[in-house]
């Protein structure tokens, strides 16, 4: 089965500017997340859809983040202005069911974003 | 709050020797527990997980955790390592109150010595 496509892979902006992340998920996978991964630190979840709701957005800072998963499939992730701590890599996954249980979580490669 | 601990930043072993990753947890009810290992620009790839039932899980390439509820802990480990081994290892909660939201560890980087 193909697994979880995200792009771009890398991306350097200015302080400021915007950015946008896809994602695409496994066929079939309800639920879809949004991952910040700081170096030397382990993912952090910023937002959880179910199927195009969102269950958990409490870690997003809204001020500058917004996320959507239009139909169900398909999201984006979207920064503005993006801050220099912003600079991190944003992992997709996505799983059967809310808890993962039915065969774990499968993550993307990820998107590294560098602000400068 | 919910707070998973992987104690070693850094673990080094030479090929062929045993390796085990340490990791506790903070919470109040079983979790569910997750292994995930990152090589250099990947995502993650998931080890092995454990739900409920048998407390010592098999997972991919040779890797097994042993889950120890009196001691809140999940170390993983492999008999033998090879160096196609080397990589950064990550330990996730998951727990009933927050559906899906995984809590990971800061990660142990293996280095294998040939």
């Amino acid at each position: 089965e193909a697994g979880v496509a995200q792009s771009p892979r890398y991306k350097i902006i200015e302080k400021r500017q915007s950015v946008a992340f896809w994602c695409n998920p496994i066929s079939g996978h309800a639920t879809l997340y949004w991952y910040q991964q700081i170096l030397g630190q382990g993912p952090k979840l910023l937002i959880q859809f179910q199927n195009n709701g969102v269950v958990d957005d409490s870690q997003l800072p809204k001020d500058r983040f917004s996320a959507e998963r239009l139909k169900g499939v398909d999201s984006t992730l979207k920064i503005q202005p993006a801050k220099l701590e912003d600079s991190a890599v944003y992992l997709c996954a996505s799983s059967l069911d809310l808890a993962g249980t039915a065969g774990g979580y499968t993550f993307g490669s990820g998107t590294r974003l560098t602000v400068v | 709050a919910q707070s998973v601990t992987q104690p070693d930043i850094h673990i080094t072993v030479s090929e062929g020797a045993s390796l085990e990753l340490r990791c506790n947890y903070s919470y109040g009810a079983t979790p569910y527990l997750f292994w995930y290992v990152q090589s250099p620009g990947q995502g993650l790839q998931l080890l092995l997980k454990y739900f409920s039932g048998d407390t010592l899980v098999q997972g991919i390439k040779g890797f097994e955790a042993e889950f120890k509820r009196s001691q809140s802990s999940f170390n993983l480990r492999k008999p033998s390592v090879h160096w196609s081994d080397a990589a950064e290892y990550f330990c996730a909660v998951g727990i009933g109150s927050t559906l899906g939201r995984l809590y990971f560890g800061r990660g142990t980087q293996l280095t294998v010595w040939p």
